[in-house]
Order: structure tokens, then C-alpha cells, then sequence
């Protein structure tokens, strides 16, 4: 079975502009998430998709968006980027993602390296 | 809310040595405890995970962890260290094994022949 893919692998940006990153699940899988990962704040979740419904948002600006299309497949998107967005961007995938007794597990994906200069 | 705490951003082991590495967390229900190695230029691999049932929990490449709730840890452990464990390890939380994950700091192993 393939596993989590992402596109594109790397992506240099300027101020200002924005960015769209798109996640494939493994095949079956529901729930995406969306992780930033960088030097300074480590790991830190974005926002989860859900049968095409945000369920669950992570602590940062409007900038930061997503979405979820019906074959599960998500994109984000980051608008009037800054510096401090250049970050590894990892996606991740599960069965179903919640629900009490779930013993969902989340499948990362190789990441997307944003350089915002 | 949920956080979790990795102790030592750095670990030197010798090839063949113990590697622990340390975690604690703090959670407000009862948590799912999860490990994950990242490789340089890569995304996360799960080493492991505790959901319910058994404390003890074995992964992969040898690698084991013991769920104490008394200590609110979750310290992962590896008898003999091979120089392919060089890599970096995050300890994660969630409420429900699926949900949203609260990552540690990470703690960066170098392995010395």
C-alpha cells in the first residue's frame, strides 16, 4: 500500500505571496493533519480534515488554511506568507482520527520544506 | 491541556550501549503515549504506542517503552544501539489515538562507534 505523499518536496516563496501544499493519504484513510515543523517551536498541529469537514484547529493565524476533497485527499494553503513560515510541513493520515476506544494510528508523509525569503 | 516534556535535546550513545531516552507527560484524561523517529530529510516513522492494556509496549528495531502513570512517563528504551538509530525521537500525546498529537522538544541520538 503507497504510503502518505506530498507535493511538492520543496518550494522556495517571497514575502507575501502564498503557497498551496497537497497531501495524499494512504488509501482508505479519512482524517489528514497538518503539522508545521521548525527550529524553534518544534512540532506543532495545524488543523485536521475530516470527511471533508474541519474537526480540529490548531493555534495559528487565518493565514493558514485547508481543505478536504471527497476522495480525501487535502491541500493547504498559506496566504501573504512571512519568514517565519519557512518550516517542514508534514502531513498526516489515519483510519477515522478520533472516537473513543480508536486505536487509530497517524501516518506521516515525507513533508514539504517551505523556504520563505 | 495536554503537553509533554522530553528530557535532553541531545543523546550520545557508544554502538552497543543502552539507549533511553526520557519522557514525561501531562495529560488531563487518560492518554494515548506515542513515539516517533524522524531521519534527516524525512517525515515521522512510528516506533511505537500505547493505547490501553499492556504498559510495556514493543516496537520496532528493538526498541520498547513502559507506560507508568504513577510517574506520568513513557521512557523509550533500546538494549544495544546500532549507528542506524542515529536519528531524531519525539514523544507525543493525544486524547484519542487518532487526535490531534502534542509533540516533545524531540532529543537528537548520535550513536559513536
Amino acid at each position: 500500500k503507497a504510503g502518505v505523499t506530498q507535493t511538492p518536496r520543496y518550494l522556495i516563496k517571497t514575502r507575501g505571496q502564498q503557497v498551496t501544499l497537497s497531501c495524499s493519504p494512504i488509501s482508505g484513510h479519512r482524517s489528514v493533519s497538518w503539522y508545521q515543523q521548525t527550529p524553534g517551536q518544534g512540532l506543532q498541529f495545524l488543523f485536521e480534515y475530516f470527511s471533508e469537514t474541519q474537526r480540529n484547529k490548531g493555534n495559528f493565524p487565518g493565514r493558514f488554511s485547508g481543505r478536504q476533497f471527497s476522495n480525501s485527499r487535502s491541500e493547504m494553503n498559506v496566504s501573504t506568507l512571512e519568514l517565519g513560515d519557512s518550516a517542514l510541513y508534514l502531513c498526516a493520515s489515519s483510519l477515522e482520527g478520533t472516537g473513543a476506544g480508536s486505536t487509530d494510528t497517524q501516518y506521516f508523509g515525507p513533508g514539504t520544506r517551505l523556504t520563505v525569503l | 491541556a495536554q503537553s509533554v516534556t522530553q528530557l535532553g535535546s541531545h543523546v550520545s550513545v557508544s554502538e552497543g550501549a543502552l539507549v533511553l531516552l526520557r519522557c514525561n507527560y501531562s495529560s488531563s484524561v487518560p492518554p494515548y503515549l506515542f513515539w516517533y523517529v524522524q531521519y534527516p530529510n524525512q517525515g515521522l516513522q512510528l516506533l511505537l504506542k500505547y493505547t490501553t492494556g499492556a504498559t510495556l509496549v514493543k516496537g520496532i528495531n528493538g526498541f520498547e517503552a513502559e507506560f507508568k502513570k504513577s510517574e506520568t512517563s513513557f521512557h523509550l528504551t533500546k538494549p544495544s544501539a546500532h549507528m542506524s538509530d542515529a536519528a531524531e525521537y519525539f514523544c507525543a500525546v493525544s486524547k484519542a489515538a487518532g487526535n490531534k498529537l502534542t509533540f516533545g522538544g524531540g532529543t537528537r541520538v548520535l550513536v559513536k562507534p
